[in-house]
């Protein structure tokens, strides 16, 4: 079936780096554009990021610019997000999410990875 | 402060119907399709309507989605108390810098 499954979350102190992936399956995952989005707890969604099909079209939130990075490996049906100079603000579920870009609609979600950001 | 404005609660009885709104401006609703997702305790968001009004496979058609202007609206009839969750709209704001994807701030609604 098709399926998303995030890893890498964790406890992170402020400054510091974590590397998240999502594995995807079930379909052909080259073929679609992807995104992380992200969940402060108790609060709403927040867009992070997104990458086109091939990997050559990225887009970042304004709040995550030039630390976090997104990646894909489409011979390995994965997507990565480096997160880099992390912030107490950071702290949230990152989940990973199939994008419809033409639709403007994630689709598929997975069940989200926990990453806390204190000292 | 979320670009799309939605009431931070709604609630009605068992089988009755109540309606969400999301409203934003030219700059994101206007000019968009507006998505929006269903997101039960505990679990991740799940896509309830695309294009404004479209359904994904598998979702009920006591689920409706429509759009007016720069506001766009979720119906939900038949209410169970399954249906209690967080709701969140959604679409492009070209506004902001290029690409950019916003969320209203989520509506919670409760079955009573």
């Amino acid at each position: 079936q098709v399926q998303l499954v995030e890893s890498g979350g964790g406890l992170v102190k402020p400054g510091g780096s974590l590397r998240l992936s999502c594995a995807a399956s079930g379909f052909t995952f080259s073929d679609y554009y992807m995104s992380w989005i992200r969940q402060a707890p108790g609060k709403g969604l927040e867009w992070v990021s997104y990458i086109s099909s091939s990997g050559s079209t990225i887009y970042y939130a304004d709040s995550v610019k030039g630390r976090f990075t997104i990646s894909r490996d489409n011979a390995k049906n994965s997507l990565y997000l480096q997160m880099n100079s992390l912030r107490a603000e950071d702290t949230a579920v990152y989940y990973c999410a199939r994008f419809l870009v033409g639709e403007i609609a994630f689709d598929i979600w997975g069940q989200g990875t926990m990453v806390t950001v204190s000292s | 402060q979320s670009v799309l404005t939605q009431p931070p609660s709604v609630s009605a009885a068992p089988g009755q119907k109540v309606t969400i709104s999301c409203s934003g401006s030219s700059s994101n609703i206007g000019n968009n399709y507006v998505s929006w997702y269903q997101q039960l305790p505990g679990t991740a968001p799940k896509l309830l309507i695309y294009d404004n009004n479209k359904r994904p496979s598998g979702i009920p058609d006591r689920f409706s989605g429509s759009k007016s202007g720069t506001s766009a609206t979720l119906g939900i009839t038949g209410l169970q108390t399954g249906d209690e969750a967080d709701y969140y709209c959604g679409t492009w704001d070209s506004s902001l810098s290029a690409g950019h994807v916003v969320f209203g701030g989520g509506t919670k609604l409760t079955v009573l």
